[in-house]
């Protein structure tokens, strides 16, 4: 069955330190892949989406994500994280052609002042 | 603006009694899904539909039924509530077009 994998599900970090969040599916086939964010008491948001095309994807409040399809990844980085980045971080992946997606079980980030 | 509403946003219960979680959606989308989010399973599919009458077992549909009668509306009924199913639930919609999929704001359920 395809599956979504996330490292490290607790990071603390100071601010202005780098972040970087591991993400690995297992499926060979075409896939859509997505990071999502939750800050604390609200509910997930789009962080960035990759569907084709330039395998580094720039998404919002300066996240950034690398597809490489050889190694089945979708790594999330921040060069400098800030305190209001606390949240936890979904990976999400569409196994092409059902509409669903497989979400990994998060990574919980804190953002140390 | 288009929008995802859930209601309750928080909801207490007894084991044992029906519960139905409502979820709208302004979006127009025919895709609809129903999540289950607890503390180290990340989110889980309960749910999903892409369209008018259609309705498809997710990954822990146990305990849970939907119907879909409209494309607005999908909600999420409880038979017969278990303490096991205490949880934070996320409705979810996509055009089907990029899968990308958005969420509404939840409703904390707990079932004493």
């Amino acid at each position: 069955a395809q599956s979504v994998s996330q490292h490290n599900h607790h990071v603390i970090l100071s601010e202005a330190a780098s972040l970087e969040l591991g993400c690995n599916y297992s499926y060979g086939g075409t896939v859509n892949l997505f990071w999502y964010v939750q800050y604390p008491g609200q509910h997930l948001q789009l962080l960035l989406k990759y569907f084709s095309g330039d395998p580094l994807v720039k998404g919002i409040k300066g996240f950034e994500a690398e597809f490489i399809k050889s190694k089945f990844s979708f790594n999330l980085r921040k060069p400098s994280v800030q305190w209001s980045d606390t949240a936890e971080y979904f990976c999400a992946v569409n196994f092409y052609g059902n509409f669903r997606l497989a979400f990994g079980k998060g990574n919980q980030v804190v953002v140390i002042p | 603006d288009a929008e995802i509403t859930q209601s309750p946003r928080h909801k207490i219960t007894e084991t044992g009694r029906q519960v139905t979680l409502a979820c709208h959606q302004t979006w127009n989308h025919n895709n609809m899904f129903w999540y289950r989010q607890d503390l180290g399973h990340g989110l889980r599919l309960i749910h999903y539909s892409y369209g008018v009458q259609d309705t498809n077992k997710g990954e822990v549909s146990d305990g849970y039924s939907v119907s879909r009668s409209n494309t607005e509306d999908l909600p999420l009924t409880l038979e017969s509530a278990a303490s096991s199913q205490t949880s934070v639930y996320f409705c979810a919609t996509s055009d089907g077009v990029t899968d990308t999929q958005y969420f509404g704001p939840g409703t904390r359920l707990t079932v004493l």
